[in-house]
């Protein structure tokens, strides 16, 4: 039972563009999410995080959007670049718990 | 911030052998946890372990596969015990800042 999906392996986009990753869950007690890159041979990176009680959580060139209705997030990377081309992971959690359920990742590929 | 080194990078073992991997952090932490990552799936918590007392693992991971110890607050050590291939794995350990913080891993080939 996959609690977190990334339904898209991999993503390609042009330099300069957006690129948008998605993540979909089903447990609906999940209260708290975050995004993490990965690059080969590393462990995953926090990015960005966002609570329940928000829908919109900006960090520089990263904005992650939370829709608890649809049970949807999404990360937006705004101008994208190269040096974004890595694995990118959502996760959730249930508050306080710190356990945190990963989905399968996205490989994002910025073409310069 | 916290950063966090473990040893080995990686490592081939041969099948029913038994790696220990370690896993340092450079200030106090409460909680540590161990994760594993097979190929093509994503991270899956194994065990969280807590200075001076037991891990608590999750389902499906059992204590004597997966031995964990937390001598002091910036370390801890898991072992994979008796190994097939089937763990071949990348083994992370993290720490506790709202999970936030992943050590480089372990990549295990087991043959």
């Amino acid at each position: 039972d996959q609690q977190v999906k990334q339904n898209s392996p991999s993503l390609s986009v042009q330099e300069g563009r957006i690129s948008i990753l998605n993540c979909d869950y089903t447990n609906s007690m999940f209260d708290y999410f975050l995004w993490y890159k990965k690059y080969p041979a590393e462990g995953p990176t926090f990015l960005i995080s966002i609570s329940s009680i928000k829908d919109k959580n900006e960090d520089g060139r990263f904005t992650v959007f939370l829709n608890k209705s649809a049970k949807h997030l999404s990360l937006h990377i705004v101008p994208s670049q190269p040096g974004d081309s890595a694995v990118y992971f959502c996760a959730a959690s249930v508050g306080g718990t710190y356990k945190y359920i990963f989905g399968t990742g996205t490989r994002l590929k910025v073409l310069a | 911030s916290a950063v966090i080194s473990q040893k080995p990078s990686r490592d081939i073992c041969q099948r029913g052998t038994s790696l220990t991997i370690q896993c340092q952090v450079d200030s106090q932490v409460t909680m540590m946890f161990w994760y594993r990552q097979q190929p093509g799936q994503s991270l899956t918590l194994i065990a969280t372990a807590n200075q001076g007392s037991e891990a608590t693992y999750e389902s499906g991971f059992v204590i004597d596969k997966f031995p964990i110890s937390r001598p002091n607050l910036t370390f801890s050590t898991l072992t994979v015990s008796n190994m097939s291939p089937e763990d071949s794995s990348i083994y992370l350990c993290s720490v506790d800042v709202r999970g936030e913080f992943f050590g480089p891993g372990t990549r295990l080939t087991v043959l």
